[in-house]
């Protein structure tokens, strides 16, 4: 099974909507993030989380919402969606202790289409 | 802050060929340095990183990458390709800082492309 699973994979609505992207991860890890994918823009973080009680806003956070449910949980939402949030999003994990070595771990995605 | 140049969006070049995707860092404090992959319909994987030691970095997949902090460079090479590792590559780094988010910035990305 995946460590990092993102739900839906795809899904496409209509301006105005309200909708909600979901990420889970198996890897005990503290640190949990928001990226969304442009072409030509590489990976922009829009939301961060250290732990359930830590949440802050990235280099795009304007017209997002975030939620931190529980450690393995993080979920970002659009509560009105524009066309220009159309892109892949990317949930992301990383070990809080020092010594983690920076690294982070990708879900595979989720391409959200807003009409 | 940080920055990421990745100088060439696309990389085309037939199999077996030397192949170079080069980034560019601007940073006012010492970073970090990765290099990130990113298959069809998939999510990004790690390839290699650098965070102190030999400038020289191993990867995956007969990937290497070596740190040059006058020229603040961080080249991917590999000697020889195969059709299999058409994917984006993005170059990414992290502010070396205590208590620090330690957010990745992405480059752009290069999209290589393997010919037959």
């Amino acid at each position: 099974d995946a460590d990092v699973t993102q739900t839906p994979r795809n899904r496409i609505t209509k301006t105005g909507k309200r909708i909600m992207l979901e990420c889970s991860q198996t890897k005990g890890h503290d640190r949990m993030y928001w990226y969304r994918q442009d072409p030509g823009l590489g990976l922009r973080l829009i939301y961060y989380s250290f732990d359930v009680k830590d949440i802050n806003k990235g280099e795009i956070s304007d017209g997002y919402s975030v939620s931190r449910q529980a450690q393995a949980k993080f979920s970002l939402s659009l509560e009105s969606a524009i066309p220009n949030q159309t892109a892949l999003y990317f949930c992301a994990t990383r070990p809080g202790t020092s010594g983690s070595l920076d690294t982070q771990y990708f879900g595979p995605g989720t391409r959200l289409t807003v009409l | 802050a940080q920055s990421v140049t990745q100088l060439d969006s696309q990389v085309p070049v037939f199999e077996e060929a030397p192949v170079e995707l080069r980034c560019n860092y601007s940073s006012s404090v010492s970073v970090y340095l990765f290099w990130y992959v990113q298959y069809p319909n998939q999510g990004l994987q790690l390839l290699l990183k650098y965070l102190s030691g030999s400038t020289l970095v191993k990867g995956i997949n007969g990937f290497e990458a070596e740190f040059n902090k006058s020229q603040t460079s961080f080249h991917l090479r590999k000697p020889s390709v195969h059709i299999s590792d058409t994917a984006e590559y993005f170059c990414a780094v992290s502010a070396i800082s205590s208590g620090s988010a330690r957010q990745l910035t992405f480059g752009s990305g290069t999209q290589l492309t393997v010919l037959p």
